[in-house]
């Protein structure tokens, strides 16, 4: 089974603080990516990496960065907080294999900013 | 611009009844994959169908079906036998074949099964 997993569930910053949320796949994939989701708006691509050191700018990157130091490890990275990044965000990775092409999830973690 | 829509944000429906979700999408690409999401109150989202867009049939998983309309660019998600597990926000989405994976998601349908 692959093992998506996020760094924290849960998590309460203040406005202006750094704040990394980490992403680790134990599957090998070569792509992840980094969502937020919000009602009503659905999941939006923030960034997504194809491999390590390598990414590329999704829908919505203003306020991110990312880093990908190494395969299994992709880190979203809030420079600034702000309250508007107040949301669910998902860490994704994919498998692309003899014509199956699946994403995995992780659990998700919601952040607050106050 | 690629996008997919679905037009309704809550449904609910009686255990052991049918329960179709709608969704369109958007794209001039020819290659590409349909998909359609669960996520459960417990928040894990998880994959329930798959469709490649060159296939004509519709896709099956025990108690879910899509209806695909390559056409009319419209994917729907037939549950059948509806049960209390099923309650759950479903999201369509789709990636273009060679685009990295990235996908693209519409805004959800928030199910409810009734006992």
């Amino acid at each position: 089974d692959v093992k998506v997993t996020q760094s924290s569930r849960y998590l309460v910053k203040r406005t202006g603080e750094k704040v990394f949320l980490e992403c680790v796949q134990d599957m090998d994939h070569e792509n992840m990516f980094w969502y937020r989701q919000d009602p009503g708006l659905g999941l939006r691509l923030i960034y997504f990496s194809y491999d390590v050191k390598m990414k590329e700018k999704g829908d919505i990157p203003e306020g991110y960065s990312v880093s990908r130091e190494k395969k299994e490890r992709f880190s979203l990275i809030l420079e600034s907080a702000s309250t508007n990044q107040t949301s669910m965000y998902l860490c994704a990775t994919l498998r692309r294999e003899q014509g199956i092409y699946e994403q995995y999830f992780g659990p998700g973690t919601r952040l607050t900013v106050t | 611009a690629q996008t997919v829509t679905q037009s309704q944000p809550e449904m609910s429906v009686q255990e052991a009844e049918t329960v179709t979700l709608s969704c369109t999408y958007d794209t001039s690409e020819n290659n590409y994959y349909l998909f359609w999401y669960k996520q459960p109150p417990s928040r894990q989202m998880i994959l329930v169908i798959r469709q490649e867009a060159y296939k004509q049939q519709n896709a099956t998983e025990n108690r879910f079906s899509v209806n695909f309309q390559k056409a009319a660019k419209s994917f729907s998600l037939k549950i059948s036998d509806s049960q209390l597990g099923d309650t759950a926000m479903y999201f369509c989405a789709f990636t273009v074949y060679n685009q990295g994976g990235k996908l693209i998601f519409g805004q959800g349908t928030e199910l409810s099964v009734k006992p």
